[in-house]
């Protein structure tokens, strides 16, 4: 069974600060999706990353950064620099790679609520 | 196109009546999903079509009915709800085996009284 752990449940950073959000999944799989999602206020789900096992590249996007390290199934999030605007809550998810329906299912961690204040 | 729609934004229904929810997608993704967000806890996965067909019923009540009309519409019917159905009501689109990621819509918040 997938399993995604984020253990923050609420950070609370100030403006400009640097912060760290984590994420530790299992799976059997040997093939698998990673994914962050940011959840604002308005509701709304924002696909932010998708990394799949085979790349352990880390990722930079702006003041977003991503670091994937199989050899301790984690996929942790920075944000460098924050903002008021990043205040949102992020999910974590997984998904498996094939399925023969069609469709991917996902599972997603906790999430962790990012208040930033100014 | 890369947006997911989804109306109404706030629902208020009793629970004796009968409602639908609509999710839009012209992305031309072939699958389409519900899933139910309670406050403070991740989003549930309630129904997956693929292709137009209803792959996956998590074991969702028969209050909720789920409808794909055709590969851009996906619809939810709401019948003698119950308020702990209350929540937010997310639909999202993949493309087929792509894992590239959901696209969610912004979501219903449904409040049933």
């Amino acid at each position: 069974a997938q399993k995604v752990t984020q253990a923050q449940t609420e950070i609370s950073v100030v403006e400009k600060e640097d912060v760290t959000l984590d994420c530790v999944y299992e799976t059997r799989d040997t093939t698998y999706y990673l994914f962050w999602y940011k959840q604002p206020p308005s509701g709304e789900l924002v696909f932010l990353i998708r990394r799949n096992s085979f790349d352990e590249q880390n990722e930079i996007s702006g003041r977003y950064s991503w670091n994937f390290q199989k050899s301790t199934s984690s996929f942790n999030f920075t944000i460098t620099a924050s903002q008021v605007v990043d205040s949102a809550v992020y999910f974590c998810a997984l998904s498996e790679a094939f399925n023969s329906g069609g469709y991917q299912k996902v599972t997603f961690g906790t999430g962790t609520k990012l208040q930033v204040i100014p | 196109d890369t947006e997911v729609t989804q109306t109404p934004k706030h629902l208020v229904m009793g629970m004796t009546n009968k409602k639908s929810l609509k999710c839009e997608q012209h992305m031309g993704h072939r699958a389409m999903y519900w899933y139910k967000q309670k406050a403070k806890k991740p989003p549930e996965l309630m129904f997956v079509y693929s292709y137009e067909k209803l792959s996956i019923n998590e074991s969702v009540p028969s209050r909720f009915s789920p409808e794909c009309p055709n590969s851009s519409l996906l619809n939810l019917h709401l019948h003698a709800l119950q308020p702990e159905d209350s929540a937010l009501y997310l639909c999202a689109s993949s493309q087929d085996r792509g894992n590239y990621g959901y696209t969610f819509g912004s979501g219903t918040r449904l409040t049933v009284v």
